[in-house]
C-alpha cells in the first residue's frame, strides 16, 4: 500500500506570507498523481491542485502552486500572500490507492 | 448538479443498532470511496470500489459492509454499531479520464451512544 505522510500537525503564518506545507509518499508505481485538499471548520472537502507523476512542470492554481521533487518524493504545496481565508486543514493524498496524509492545521494571523 | 450526495446528513445509533449510509453519483464515475474522518484527525478509506460489483477493503474496514449494484449508488453498511465508529463520513467519487479529481460528499455525522 501507498504512505503519505505529513510532518506538520499544525502552522502558523502571517498574512500576506508564503507558507510552504510538506508532504511525502512512499510508493513503488511509476505512473501515480498528488492532490491537495483544503478542509474548513465547515467540514467540506475542496480540492485545491493535483500532479500526475510524468508532469514535467510544478503544477499552479492561483496562489496555490506544488514544489513535487519526485527523486525525493515529495510533494509540497506554497501558498503564496496567506489569506485569513486560508485558515484550515490541509491533506495531500495520492491516487493510486487515493489514501490520505493525516492532514496540517494551517493558522493565518492578522 | 447533485455531485456527490450522502443521506442521511445526522444520525445517532444506539449500541448494536445497524443502519446504512446512503451515497450516490450523477457524474458517471467508475471509482467510489467511503472515508472516516475521527475528531481532529485525517480521513482514512474504508472500502472502495472501482467499478459495479466490485469492492475492496482500505485501510479500516472491519465493522462495515459495502455494495456496489449500480455505478451511481455506492451504501455503507454499519453493522452492530460500536462508540469506535463515532465520526463523520466522507462518500467519494473519482473518474480517470478526469484526472483522478476526486469529489466529496458533504460529509454524514454519526454519532454511537
Amino acid at each position: 500500500a501507498q504512505k503519505i505522510t505529513q510532518t506538520q500537525p499544525g502552522m502558523f503564518v502571517q498574512e500576506k506570507e508564503a507558507v510552504t506545507l510538506d508532504c511525502t509518499y512512499d510508493t513503488s508505481d511509476q505512473s501515480y498523481g498528488l492532490f491537495w485538499y483544503k478542509q474548513p471548520s465547515s467540514g467540506e472537502m475542496i480540492f485545491l491542485i493535483y500532479q500526475g507523476s510524468y508532469d514535467e512542470q510544478n503544477a499552479t492554481e492561483g496562489r496555490y502552486s506544488l514544489n513535487f521533487q519526485k527523486a525525493r518524493k515529495s510533494a509540497n504545496l506554497v501558498i503564496s500572500a496567506s489569506q485569513l481565508g486560508d485558515s484550515a486543514m490541509y491533506f495531500c493524498a495520492i491516487d493510486n490507492d487515493m489514501r490520505f496524509g493525516a492532514g496540517t492545521r494551517l493558522t493565518v494571523k492578522p | 448538479n447533485a455531485g456527490v450526495t450522502q443521506t442521511p446528513k445526522f444520525r445517532i445509533l444506539k449500541i448494536g443498532q445497524s443502519m446504512t449510509l446512503q451515497c450516490a453519483q450523477d457524474m458517471n464515475h467508475n471509482y467510489m470511496y467511503w472515508y472516516r474522518q475521527d475528531p481532529g484527525m485525517g480521513l482514512k478509506l474504508i472500502y472502495y470500489s472501482v467499478g459495479a460489483g466490485i469492492t475492496d477493503k482500505g485501510e479500516v474496514p472491519n465493522g462495515y459492509n459495502v455494495s456496489r449494484s449500480t455505478t451511481e449508488d455506492f451504501p455503507l453498511r454499519l453493522e452492530l454499531a460500536a462508540p469506535s465508529q463515532t465520526s463523520v463520513y466522507f462518500c467519494a467519487s473519482a473518474d480517470a479520464s478526469s484526472g483522478n479529481t476526486i469529489y466529496f460528499g458533504e460529509g454524514s455525522w454519526l454519532t454511537v451512544v
